[in-house]
């Protein structure tokens, strides 16, 4: 069985770039969420999409964005990178209450 | 792989001894309350969750104690073994809906001695 998958992994960008990564969920999960985990932290809380709608958003700026496609994938975007944008960005899919993580896309802004 | 946790608390325990992990949360209406171990270049693992309406909950070498009095979570591990070497969060959230937004806590890594 195929977990959550996400694309890159790794990734090198310049400040003032954009970004798109890309997450596919477990099979039958209808729930994706995004967090941003930056090195020596926990995870932290950016969005959440279920049946393609945006179920949550944490507090961070507009840069952020992201969607869900009819097959339940999804992609976070993040313009006008900052250094602080740095981070391992990791998507979660979920059936019921558990979440399940992917890898993560190790984002390294220069 | 790139470590999550230079900076984080570290729990140095012999193999074979048991294993504490202790977590404060905040917010007292969160219902639902997991931990997650992070090895080194991967994402986040679930190992045990646990609902308010309980204060302990077994798994295969792992127990949670849940004290909602004092807002504490612990992860218990028994006989720890090299393979239990990582970062260790604790996430909280409230409702039972899917996807349900994690507050995760600041992590505690655990270093197993051979």
């Amino acid at each position: 069985d195929a977990g959550v998958t996400q694309s890159p992994t790794h990734l090198i960008k310049t400040r003032g770039q954009h970004v798109t990564l890309r997450c596919s969920p477990i099979s039958g999960h209808k729930s994706v969420s995004w967090y941003q985990q930056v090195l020596g932290q926990g995870p932290q809380f950016i969005f959440q999409y279920y049946e393609k709608e945006e179920r949550g958003r944490g507090n961070f700026p507009d840069r952020f964005s992201a969607r869900q496609f009819p097959n339940y994938s999804s992609e976070l975007n993040v313009n006008a990178l900052l250094l602080g944008d740095s981070a391992l960005y990791l998507c979660a899919s979920s059936l019921l209450s558990e979440a399940f993580f992917g890898q993560g896309t190790r984002l390294t802004v220069v | 792989g790139e470590s999550v946790g230079l900076h984080l608390p570290t729990l140095s325990v012999q193999e074979g001894d048991n294993s504490i992990i202790n977590c404060a949360y905040s917010n007292s209406a969160s219902d639902y309350f997991i931990w997650y171990k992070q090895e080194s270049g991967k994402g986040p693992q679930f190992i045990i969750d646990i609902r308010s309406n309980m204060d302990k909950r077994q798994g295969q070498r792992v127990t949670v104690l849940l004290n909602k009095t004092v807002k504490h979570l612990s992860l218990q591990i028994a006989a720890t073994q090299p393979g239990d070497s990582a970062v260790y969060f604790c996430a909280e959230t409230q409702g039972r809906a899917a996807g349900n937004k994690l507050t995760f806590g600041g992590g505690t890594r655990v270093l197993v001695k051979p």
